[in-house]
């Protein structure tokens, strides 16, 4: 079955620590987008990559960085300088005009 | 800028029916999505509208007027694992999705 696929489902990092999560899709999506849910909160636009070897910032990129080496997999690593980064973490792809499939979220605390 | 609003919550009976309001402002317009999301899971596809109208699907349907810039979905015959957050998103004219904060539906017994 087609689909996207996050790893790991939750995550501790403790202080001044990068973690990275996993996100994999087997869908032959082009474009592939990492969300940020705090809750309550809606789903905000961390990264997003409409290409292999492109990717562009969303609307919180700081403290965050991405790389698209293959369609399949878009990585996202919280770095040390994102200073609140407990939160739901959502990777998405599309293809063309057509609504997002999901993955299940890896949910990241800090400890 | 982009703005998209959805009330914060909202309550009703089991067995009644609930109309979730959403209404937009975006850098054009490429369709609109309502999605279901369960506490701690991914949200999923329910509906998707662009043109102007009513969309049925089941229990579940889905208007659009881009006119006004207005959508609502409306749970008919509400059962309790209705109980979610349902997300308003928008495409606008560069392919870029922006999302409601979602409103929580709490159905009672």
């Amino acid at each position: 079955d087609g689909g996207i696929t996050q790893s790991p489902k939750y995550l501790f990092r403790k202080e001044g620590q990068n973690v990275t999560l996993s996100c994999e899709q087997n869908l032959n999506h082009d474009a592939m987008y990492w969300y940020r849910q705090d809750p309550g909160q809606g789903l905000r636009l961390i990264y997003y990559s409409q290409i292999v070897n492109d990717f562009q910032k969303g609307d919180i990129a700081e403290g965050y960085s991405v790389s698209r080496e293959k369609k399949e997999s878009f990585p996202l690593t919280v770095t040390s300088a994102q200073k609140n980064p407990t939160a739901f973490y959502l990777c998405a792809s599309t293809q063309g005009a057509y609504g997002y499939t999901f993955g299940s979220g890896t949910r990241l605390t800090v400890v | 800028g982009q703005n998209i609003d959805q009330p914060t919550e909202m309550t009703a009976t089991e067995g009644a029916i609930v109309q979730i309001n959403c209404t937009y402002q975006t850098s054009g317009f490429n369709g609109l999505f309502w999605y279901q999301q369960h506490a701690g899971e991914a949200p999923t596809f329910l509906s998707y509208n662009v043109l102007d109208g009513l969309e049925e699907k089941g229990r579940f349907s889905s208007f659009l007027s881009r006119s006004k810039g207005y959508s609502y979905l409306l749970l008919k015959e509400l059962q309790m694992k209705d109980s979610a957050s349902y997300l308003c998103a928008v495409l606008n004219n560069f392919n870029k999705f922006y999302f409601g904060s979602g409103t929580k539906l709490n159905v009672k017994p």
